[in-house]
């Protein structure tokens, strides 16, 4: 069975662009995460779904990052523009049910030049 | 708020040594408690977890045990090997959050174990 997918692994741009990521979840999984891990610490949440509804996005910096899961399957976080600060790697994690366990895409780093 | 500290590293051990990271939590509630490990290249991995006081998760030779009095979760294990490098995270995760599902992560610690 494919685990979580993301895209791009890598992604190295200037700041004051626009990026996109781009989750898959495993198939049935309706709860979806994306967490920001800085370089040295943990991951923490930006916004967890249920299906299609964001059901906590207080994390999410919402002047600069939106996220959407269009008929609950894959998801797109987005930031524009970036900043030198967002610099780091983004997790996508999907659950069964919002108290299964968590399983983690590979990330995907973003560097901001 | 919920909080996780764990160690500093990076532990730098050689085979067959004995494995120690410490954890601790700060909880209003009773929080599951979690390890997750990072092989480079790799996304995160649940490596065991322990729901309520007292509980062992134990898992390819590591083992915690959930410690209510001294709110820790110490990851042990008896004899490392080279494969077990990779960045352990400790996690809890909050039972009044909309049913569970949040979790909330410490800094991580790296180990390396040498040949």
């Amino acid at each position: 069975e494919a685990g979580v997918v993301q895209s791009p692994r890598y992604k190295i741009i200037e700041k004051k662009q626009p990026v996109a990521f781009w989750c898959n979840p495993i198939s049935g999984h309706n709860t979806l995460y994306w967490y920001l891990q800085n370089l040295g610490q943990g991951p923490e949440l930006l916004i967890r779904y249920e299906n299609e509804e964001a059901v906590d996005d207080s994390q999410l910096p919402k002047d600069r990052f939106s996220a959407e899961r269009l008929k609950g399957v894959d998801s797109t976080l987005k930031i524009q523009p970036a900043e030198l600060g967002d610099s780091a790697v983004y997790l996508c994690a999907s659950s069964l049910s919002p108290s299964g366990e968590l399983f983690f895409g590979e990330g995907s780093r973003l560097t901001v030049l | 708020g919920d909080s996780v500290t764990q160690m500093e590293g990076p532990v730098t051990l050689s085979e067959e040594a004995f494995l120690t990271i410490n954890c601790t939590y700060t909880a209003t509630g009773y929080p599951s408690l979690f390890w997750y490990v990072q092989y480079p290249g790799e996304g995160l991995q649940l490596l065991l977890k322990a729901t309520k006081a007292d509980d062992k998760g134990s898992n390819k030779g590591f083992e915690a045990t959930y410690r209510k009095e001294t709110t820790s979760f110490h990851l042990e294990k008896g004899s490392v090997q080279v494969s077990d490098s990779a960045v352990y995270f400790c996690a809890l995760s909050d039972p009044y959050y909309n049913q569970g599902g949040k979790l909330i992560f410490g800094q991580g610690t790296e180990l390396s174990v040498k040949p």
